[in-house]
């Protein structure tokens, strides 16, 4: 059972436009929704991270929309630019009980952004 | 790369043979985790550990096994290779108990053939 859906598998953005990923969940006990940046060859790298009791959290170009009655989050990337082009991959995990801090991933969203 | 570093780096291999990949930190955090990225699944979590002798299982456990005997390092040994294990593996830390954030090594790439 995936405990969380991400989509696109791919996506291809003009430079200067705006990226969006999706993400969805099941499980109501996650309590904190990072995202991470991974480039080729190299170890994923925490980009921004929210929790439930926030719908918006921006950092610089990043920005994270979060919807807890849908269990659905997202990632905007505005201004998007050729460095950007990256795979992103959303994750959950809770802070209690069984399996706490442990963090579910998304299966990873490549981004290409092409001049 | 918050102070991690995983060994090696690369890795070639014969199906049934050993294999023992390491993490190595340098900031004693307690605690660990060794996940396999592979297309179209993400990470997915092996094994963690919350201390020194203190392991448990993540979701694809099966056919590896872990040991932590020093705070600064997590091993990871595949007893008998399968080319199912072919992946890439990281190592994560994070930071404190108060904390969810995970930072990742480098990864290891291991071909089984």
């Amino acid at each position: 059972q995936q405990q969380v859906k991400q989509s696109p598998q791919s996506l291809i953005v003009q430079k200067g436009g705006i990226s969006i990923i999706n993400c969805a969940y099941e499980n109501t006990a996650f309590d904190y929704f990072p995202w991470y940046q991974q480039f080729p060859g190299k170890g994923p790298a925490l980009l921004i991270a929210i929790r439930p009791d926030v719908s918006e959290k921006k950092e610089g170009r990043f920005t994270i929309s979060f919807n807890k009655s849908a269990k659905q989050f997202s990632l905007h990337i505005m201004d998007s630019q050729p460095g950007d082009s990256a795979t992103y991959f959303c994750a959950a995990s809770k802070g209690s009980g069984a399996g706490s801090y442990q963090l579910t991933f998304g299966k990873g969203t490549k981004l290409s952004v092409i001049p | 790369d918050a102070g991690i570093t995983q060994s090696p780096r690369h890795k070639v291999t014969e199906t049934g043979t050993p294999v023992t990949l390491r993490c190595h930190q340098t900031e004693n955090h307690r605690y660990m985790y060794w996940y396999r990225q592979d297309p179209g699944h993400g990470l997915r979590l092996i094994h963690y550990s919350y201390g020194v002798k203190d392991t448990d299982k993540g979701e694809v456990s099966d056919g590896y096994s872990v040991s932590r005997s020093k705070t600064e390092d997590f091993l990871l040994t595949l007893e008998s290779a399968t080319s199912s294990q072919t992946s890439v593996y990281f190592c994560a830390i994070r930071p404190s108990s108060g904390t969810d954030t995970q930072y990742f090594g480098p990864g290891t790439r291991l071909t089984v053939l």
